[in-house]
């Protein structure tokens, strides 16, 4: 069975810290790595998109990298501001589909 | 560019009723896909259309159906709803379809309750 999990699953930091949010996944067959953000009762809104030909991806104060021999993917988020907060999703996704598998979530609070 | 719209926004239905959920994809975007969110499953993958061709199909019942239309707009309908299917659903689309390397777009959602 296809399984993503993520840690922390919530998170409370003051405002300006640099943060890390884990990802793991069971299955080799995860090919692309995709990190969203939510905002609560809201859709989903990309961040970053990680192909398997790719280690990392960064934009803005965003970064996110993938190790697939080891499984797992990480979303560093730096100088951490109150509108940062959101539930961060990553979303494994198999080798010629568009089949997003879904980890549990970190949700993030940032207060000033 | 409009986003991804769904409609409607919110739902109430009654048990044993069924209902269909619209959703229209980014403009020259040909594949949709579904998904269910709720609060102890997280998000699940229902199924995904490409060019009037359901390509995947998650682990959901029967019960759970769609279709995509030739402007590529979807919509997926649940029969015989149970109170377990109270959820947002939500919709995505992307230009191409599986392992072109692109990014997918959500919608809003359609939140779903059922009484």
């Amino acid at each position: 069975k296809q399984e993503v999990t993520q840690i922390p699953a919530a998170l409370s930091v003051p405002e300006g810290e640099n943060l890390v949010l884990n990802c793991s996944f069971t299955d080799s067959a995860i090919y692309n790595l995709q990190w969203f953000r939510q905002d609560p009762g809201k859709g989903l809104t990309s961040l970053l998109l990680i192909q398997s030909s790719q280690r990392e991806q960064t934009s803005g104060r965003l970064n996110a990298s993938l190790d697939k021999s080891s499984g797992r993917s990480t979303l560093y988020i730096a100088a951490s501001q109150p509108g940062d907060s959101a539930t961060y999703l990553c979303a494994g996704i198999p080798y010629n589909t568009d089949k997003l598998i879904f980890g549990t979530g970190t949700r993030l609070q940032v207060f000033p | 560019k409009a986003g991804v719209t769904q409609t409607p926004r919110y739902l109430i239905k009654t048990r044993g009723q069924q209902v269909t959920l619209s959703c229209s994809p980014i403009s020259g975007h040909r594949s949709v896909s579904w998904y269910q969110q709720t609060p102890g499953q997280g998000l699940q993958f229902l199924f995904e259309y490409f060019s009037e061709t359901q390509r995947n199909k998650g682990n959901f019942p029967g019960r759970f159906s769609g279709r995509q239309f030739s402007n590529s707009r979807s919509e997926m309908n649940v029969s015989t709803l149970e109170l377990g299917d109270s959820a947002l659903y939500l919709c995505a689309s992307r230009r191409a379809s599986g392992g072109t390397q692109e990014t997918q777009y959500f919608g809003p959602g359609t939140r779903l309750l059922v009484l």
